[in-house]
């Protein structure tokens, strides 16, 4: 496709269960990030992608926040058991290069709702 | 560390009105400043940078300039349109990856 694409675009989650949202970044781009926002907030930076190494997850809140791009194209932030406050909306950027010399495109991002 | 305060919203305004929305920030050292939208349905998107201190950075009418001295980026247009009507997020970078976003300001404009 033409731009990112990220799914589900909506999870609903019992507290305690374990989600997985996929990220397909624009073909041919080498960075990735990930960022949350809560509701109300801007985005707030959780991890970076370098093709599939992970250069900087300094923004994951929690050791229940794991992301992987072992290809490095498509990739999947995966969060254990879940807590309420984990809701959020977990959006997806990619860029060719980096922001210094590009810019980031995001995707619509994935609405995450625990109960 | 680093910060961005941005005017609260949400923002109504008539067609062909002029928009500012304010923006300063908190940070060390020299960082680039981006405007962001978000229209409905759409992701976030790039809208306007600025790299350096006085730079103006302009697109679809917007403008912004680098004020170092008063640490501000703020968004200006003279003649909004009912497609104007987004999420506008002010947001800074110290290096080439990390951005840090203020909360969004919501502008709704009326036909």
């Amino acid at each position: 496709g033409a731009g990112v694409s990220q799914s589900p675009r909506y999870k609903v989650a019992k507290r305690g269960q374990d989600v997985a949202l996929r990220c397909d970044p624009i073909s041919g781009h080498v960075s990735l990030f990930w960022y949350q926002q809560a509701l109300g907030q801007g985005p707030e930076f959780l991890t970076y992608f370098q093709n599939e190494a992970q250069l900087d997850k300094s923004g994951l809140p929690s050791d229940r926040f794991f992301a992987e791009r072992p290809e490095g194209s498509v990739s999947t932030l995966k969060i254990q058991r879940t807590q309420q406050e984990d809701s959020a909306v977990y959006l997806c950027a990619s860029s060719y290069t980096g922001l210094s010399t590009g810019e980031l495109f995001f995707g619509e991002g994935s609405r995450l709702t625990v109960l | 560390g680093d910060s961005v305060t941005q005017m609260e919203g949400p923002v109504t305004l008539s067609e062909e009105a002029f928009l500012t929305i304010n923006c300063t920030y908190t940070a060390t050292g020299y960082p680039s400043l981006f405007w962001y939208v978000q229209y409905p349905g759409e992701g976030l998107q790039l809208l306007l940078k600025a790299t350096k201190a006085d730079d103006k950075g302009s697109n679809k009418g917007f403008e912004a300039t680098y004020r170092k001295e008063t640490t501000s980026f703020h968004l200006e247009k003279g003649s909004v349109q009912v497609s104007d009507s987004a999420v506008y997020f002010c947001a800074l970078s110290h290096n080439d990856y990390k951005l840090s976003f203020g909360a969004g300001t919501t502008v709704t404009v009326r036909a």
